[in-house]
């Protein structure tokens, strides 16, 4: 069953510009956690944001987490034509040991 | 660097073959997955194991079955494939799962005909 929902569906944007993609869930958490995939390839982990945290940054990327509604965003500042690729959320409950994924956000970055 | 080997990349198999999927994991990791994505629905997982001998079914077990006869590999096993079992297949490793991430490895391409 899936747990996280991505939204949009599919995001396309110009080279420089900010993408933001969003996923909401459904029940508690212990963590949330954004892959990467490109075409016909595995999936590449981001980030991982725990449910007591609000925010968090890697390079480019920024992870907001809101428990009260179970809702997380993924933001990519100035993005590039390299950043075209599948976003997926995945979170792990709080009772489980098991990460569950999403539909995924296809992002297409024009140069 | 982790490295999650499948060990074939494309497959076509006629139906009602048996299939195996073999993985290897190469950084002593405890938990091991199958994973099967199709357009739309992203990842569900079919199996993981979380120590060699030991299996959990996972949200779309039907069809399949797997084996740990070691740490390092994890096997994806369609007794009979059908078409609908057309599919990107993804094995993946972590440690433990609720505060490490997990590990992919590239895939394997499916097709029953």
């Amino acid at each position: 069953s899936q747990q996280g929902e991505e939204d949009p569906q599919a995001l396309s944007i110009q080279e420089g510009e900010n993408a933001t993609m969003n996923c909401s869930y459904k029940t508690s958490i212990n963590n949330l956690q954004w892959y990467r995939q490109n075409s016909g390839r595995g999936l590449v982990h981001l980030i991982l944001i725990r449910s007591n945290e609000r925010e968090k940054h890697s390079g480019r990327l920024r992870v907001t987490l809101d428990t009260s509604k179970k809702s997380s965003s993924l933001l990519i500042t100035a993005s590039r034509a390299a950043d075209t690729a599948s976003y997926f959320c995945a979170t792990v409950s709080r009772e489980g040991n098991k990460l569950v994924f999403g539909a995924g956000t296809i992002l297409r970055v024009k140069s | 660097d982790v490295k999650v080997t499948q060990s074939s990349r494309y497959l076509v198999k006629r139906t009602g073959e048996k299939v195996f999927l073999e993985c290897v994991q190469d950084m002593d990791h405890e938990n091991m997955f199958w994973y099967r994505q199709d357009p739309g629905l992203g990842l569900r997982l079919i199996y993981f194991s979380y120590d060699v001998k030991m299996k959990e079914k996972g949200d779309i077990p039907e069809g399949y079955s797997v084996s740990r006869e070691k740490k390092e590999r994890f096997s994806l096993i369609l007794e009979s494939a059908s078409t609908n079992q057309t599919s990107m297949y993804l094995c993946a490793s972590s440690f433990i799962q609720r505060r490490n991430t997990i590990y992919f490895g590239e895939g394997s391409w499916l097709t029953v005909v």
